[in-house]
């Protein structure tokens, strides 16, 4: 079951809310990621966790806050947020590896954000 | 560098015509993974192939095959009798063996059309 299941969707926010991101992987991945997508780009790394450990932060900036409570979760707290963080959230999953994973990366639908 | 070329931005092509989709990679490691992803308009990104540096048998599955040729640092993606569901954005992407834990350098993508 090669699955990776985001929950919201869509999610509306204005700039002082706080919401949350949901990702699941039941494939027993140890390696899972937190990507942000604007229109008509590519996919950008935003975190990493290996073994439930933060292994890369890309530099994101403090608003978002990754964390890994056990091996098949994923979340992506969100806190004044500004307007050209809207964008699709995409959360994936792989094996993990030694240095890092050299392994294909599974990703769920994403959750499509729009910060008012 | 590290860096993964899509020339192609939009190709259209009707229906069950071929197209290829072109791939032009650069990196210093002589072991690294190439990949290939699907992203239709829904949004998930689907993984399509991952090959590593040291095999460069094409690969057929179904009616996608691929040519890797590190000569030209090349992995072209063939699309045979396109069909309407082949529309989607297609990404390449690059995993160099000393990877940053997992980090895809992803091309800018090639967003095919394929028309009835």
């Amino acid at each position: 079951d090669t699955e990776v299941t985001q929950t919201p969707k869509h999610l509306v926010m204005g700039m002082t809310n706080k919401k949350s991101l949901k990702c699941e992987q039941h494939m027993g991945h140890r390696a899972m990621y937190w990507y942000k997508q604007k229109a008509k780009k590519p996919p950008e790394l935003m975190f990493v966790y290996s073994y439930e450990k933060l292994s890369i932060n890309e530099s994101v900036p403090s608003r978002f806050s990754p964390e890994c409570p056990n091996s098949s979760l994923l979340n992506l707290h969100l806190h004044a947020l500004q307007p050209e963080d809207s964008a699709l959230y995409l959360c994936a999953s792989s094996q993990a590896g030694g240095t890092g994973s050299l392994y294909e990366q599974y990703f769920g639908p994403g959750t499509r954000l729009t910060v008012t | 560098a590290q860096k993964v070329t899509q020339a192609q931005t939009e190709i259209s092509v009707v229906e069950k015509e071929d197209v290829t989709l072109d791939c032009v990679y650069e990196t210093r490691d002589t072991t690294y993974y190439l990949f290939w992803y699907k992203q239709p308009p829904s949004g998930e990104l689907v993984f399509l192939i991952r090959r590593n540096s040291f095999d460069e048998q094409n690969e057929i599955s179904g009616r996608y095959s691929w040519n890797f040729q590190k000569s030209t640092s090349s992995f072209n993606f063939t699309i045979t009798a396109s069909q309407v569901v082949d529309s989607a954005v297609y990404f390449c992407a690059l995993i160099p063996i000393y990877n940053q834990g997992g980090k895809l350098i992803f091309g800018q993508g090639t967003e095919l059309s394929v028309k009835p």
